[in-house]
């Protein structure tokens, strides 16, 4: 499968909301509700952020939320925090496989 | 606590094999599967597949079958990613990850080791 679309990079202040983009297909993001998004920071391995498009695991701030709209999911993170500045991925099962987002750089400015 | 440890560095020339392990403990190990994703220099994720350590049957992503063999010992709770006739282009951080269970599916990778660099250069 072809990898999903994200943004290579967005931006944002202390304090704002930014949303990252993840479009895929009618066959992973469109037709399965198994969106999931990591956080990386640099050298280190990813963190699981969000499952099954809008939960969050244990410990992982109420302030990233994720959601879906037919083919595009997207991962929101509002009282942006200088620790948040990272990669995001978000990753899709699509039916025998899962395929990642070419990751997005968000810088906190 | 649960944690996934992987075997250390590795320096290959290429046309060379590499075998990685992961080694996992603070859970049944074969309650999952245990999925392979692997990051180039500077580039994004890639899932490589998975293997269900309960059967020991393997699944590969597609361009990742023939060179690219996962492998599990229950005895030892570890599961191994074997890569033969390694490519400069397989130069990567390797990565093994756990995945979460909601509702008897699999939604997601919550559990990761601290990465494999697999460097291939002549």
């Amino acid at each position: 499968q072809s990898a999903l679309t994200q943004p290579a990079s967005v931006s944002g202040s202390p304090g704002q909301s930014i949303t990252i983009s993840c479009t895929g297909t009618s066959s992973n993001v469109g037709s399965y509700n198994f969106v999931s998004w990591y956080q990386q920071h640099p050298g280190t391995a990813p963190k699981l952020m969000i499952y099954e498009g809008n939960k969050r695991p244990s410990g992982v701030s109420n302030r990233f939320s994720g959601s879906k709209s037919g083919n595009t999911a997207s991962l929101t993170i509002s009282g942006l925090q200088a620790q948040d500045e990272a990669d995001y991925y978000c990753c899709s099962y699509g039916g025998s496989s899962w395929v990642f987002g070419g990751g997005t750089k968000l810088a906190v400015l | 606590q649960v944690q996934l440890v992987q075997s250390g560095s590795e320096l290959k020339k290429p046309g060379a094999s590499v075998k990685i392990s992961c080694k996992a403990s603070g859970y049944s190990f074969t309650t999952y599967a245990m999925n392979w994703v692997r990051q180039a220099p500077g580039q994004g994720l890639e899932w490589l597949g998975w293997i269900n350590t309960n059967t020991g049957n393997p699944m590969y992503a597609q361009g990742f079958t023939g060179r690219f063999v996962f492998s599990m010992d229950t005895s030892v709770s570890t599961t191994y990613l074997q890569i033969s006739s390694l490519q400069v282009e397989d130069t990567a951080v390797y990565y093994c990850a756990r995945p979460l269970n909601s509702g008897g599916y699999y939604v997601g990778l919550d559990i990761w080791g601290q990465g494999t660099t697999v460097t291939v250069s002549s």
